[in-house]
């Protein structure tokens, strides 16, 4: 059963443009949605995280937007660079055991 | 430097070999996971590790096994029971499990079966 549905699976954006990659989930239990970034041959990194008592958060160019009640939240790279390309994994917990649910990954390429 | 250091980078599988894949952490977090990542599918829980000489199943323990024998170390061993065990491994430690402090992740091991 996959409980974070990720989409969509791969992405072509033009530098400068702006990339929007959108995650549901279906537990309404998970109270910390977290956003990780992997390049090739590597593990993945924390990029940004929000809890569901805010509705969107900023860090530079990367903006997280939250929706409680559709249970949904999306990434969105603003001025997005041809270095930004990666694939993107949201994800879900739950507060105790803080056991991540990912979702199924977008491939990210962003062409100069 | 602190972090996460998962040996070998690549590994081969004969048919019918158990092989263990390494993890070793200097963050001194209390726990750690093992996750399996293949194409279109994203990350997969195998087994997870909250304190030392304890460890729970995740979803797809099946044909893998664990120890927690020291804070740092998790090893995951790949046995002959799992069948399809081709795929990149992810090793991943927190601090705090109930503070949702985010993971920390190691740069993966790649396991082929040849």
């Amino acid at each position: 059963q996959q409980q974070v549905k990720q989409s969509p699976q791969s992405l072509i954006v033009q530098k400068g443009g702006i990339s929007i990659i959108n995650c549901a989930y279906e537990n309404t239990a998970f109270d910390y949605f977290p956003w990780y970034q992997q390049f090739p041959g590597k593990g993945p990194a924390l990029l940004i995280a929000i809890r569901p008592d805010v509705s969107e958060k900023k860090e530079g160019r990367f903006t997280i937007s939250f929706n409680k009640s559709a249970k949904q939240f999306s990434l969105h790279i603003m001025d997005s660079q041809p270095g930004d390309s990666a694939t993107y994994f949201c994800a879900a917990s739950i507060g105790a055991g803080n056991m991540l649910t990912f979702g199924g990954g977008t491939r990210l390429m962003v062409k100069p | 430097d602190g972090g996460i250091t998962q040996s070998p980078k690549y590994l081969f599988r004969k048919e019918g070999q158990n092989v263990t894949l390494s993890c070793e952490q200097n963050l001194n977090h209390d726990a750690m996971y093992w996750y399996r990542q293949d194409p279109g599918q994203g990350l997969r829980l195998i087994y997870y590790s909250q304190i030392v000489n304890d460890f729970q199943k995740g979803d797809i323990a099946e044909g893998y096994s664990v120890s927690r024998e020291k804070k740092e170390s998790f090893p995951l061993t790949v046995t002959s029971a799992q069948k399809n065990p081709t795929a990149f491994y992810l090793c991943a430690s927190t601090l705090d499990p109930g503070a949702n402090y985010g993971y920390t992740f190691g740069s993966g091991t790649r396991l082929t079966v040849v």
